[in-house]
């Protein structure tokens, strides 16, 4: 069966970098694009953009345009997402999320379990 | 890029009534459209895609409908595991893909 696995809990001073890692499973890592998506205590989904693990290329939101780096591992099955300059803003839970099959990329069936990134002082 | 607006933000519903909840989309995303359930501490469940298909293994109580800006996700009969938040998600135009800012179901 599918299945994502991400890296555990960190905690990060401000200005700091955090990279997370999404391992996959049950399917070939090639095959399907990671998306990233954040959420904040309490509040709603964002998404931060997509890499495919075949070619590298990615695709990232305006919003984190050079803060974050979307990268893989094929040898080990694992996504990473790098986000720099880190502030308390950036206190969250970060998912990696998979397409539910091929031509249906973004509608996400399956997801990691979920890292919680804490910024703080 | 697209917004993605959910009304109510909120609803209070008991174990067995009609819950329908609306999301609309700044511009027109044709079908693109799919609903997720989240419960606290757990990562989004895919319910329904392309507005109105629903996900394998997902129950029939739950259907979406709608096309073009607007769109609904109905249950039915709400069950005691359907207490959740309800998100939904254009993906019609990206990046950015976006998410609704989502409708809490509690009991009432």
């Amino acid at each position: 069966q599918v299945q994502l696995v991400q890296s555990g809990a960190e905690v990060k001073k401000p200005g700091a970098s955090v990279k997370v890692s999404c391992k996959a499973s049950g399917y070939t890592f090639t095959s399907y694009d990671i998306n990233w998506v954040r959420q904040a205590t309490g509040q709603g989904l964002e998404w931060m953009g997509w890499m495919n693990p075949n070619s590298g290329n990615t695709g990232y939101a305006q919003k984190f345009q050079g803060r974050v780096t979307m990268t893989r591992n094929t040898s080990i099955s694992t996504a990473y997402m790098e986000l720099s300059s880190l502030r308390s803003e950036d206190t969250a839970v970060y998912y990696c999320a998979r397409g539910n099959r091929l031509g249906q990329q973004l509608v996400y069936r399956y997801w990691g379990q979920g890292t919680l990134v804490t910024v703080s002082s | 890029a697209i917004r993605m607006t959910q009304s109510p933000s909120s609803l209070s519903a008991s174990t067995g009534d009609r819950v329908t909840i609306t999301c609309r989309a700044s511009q027109g995303i044709s079908s693109y459209l799919a609903w997720y359930q989240q419960k606290p501490g757990k990562a989004p469940k895919l319910l329904i895609y392309a507005a109105s298909t629903l996900q394998s293994g997902v129950p029939s109580r739950f259907s979406g409908s709608g096309s073009g800006t607007d769109f609904t996700l109905t249950i039915s009969c709400l069950q005691s595991e359907d207490f959740a938040t309800y998100y939904c998600q254009q993906y019609y135009s990206y990046p950015p893909v976006t998410f609704g800012p989502g409708t809490k179901v509690d009991i009432k």
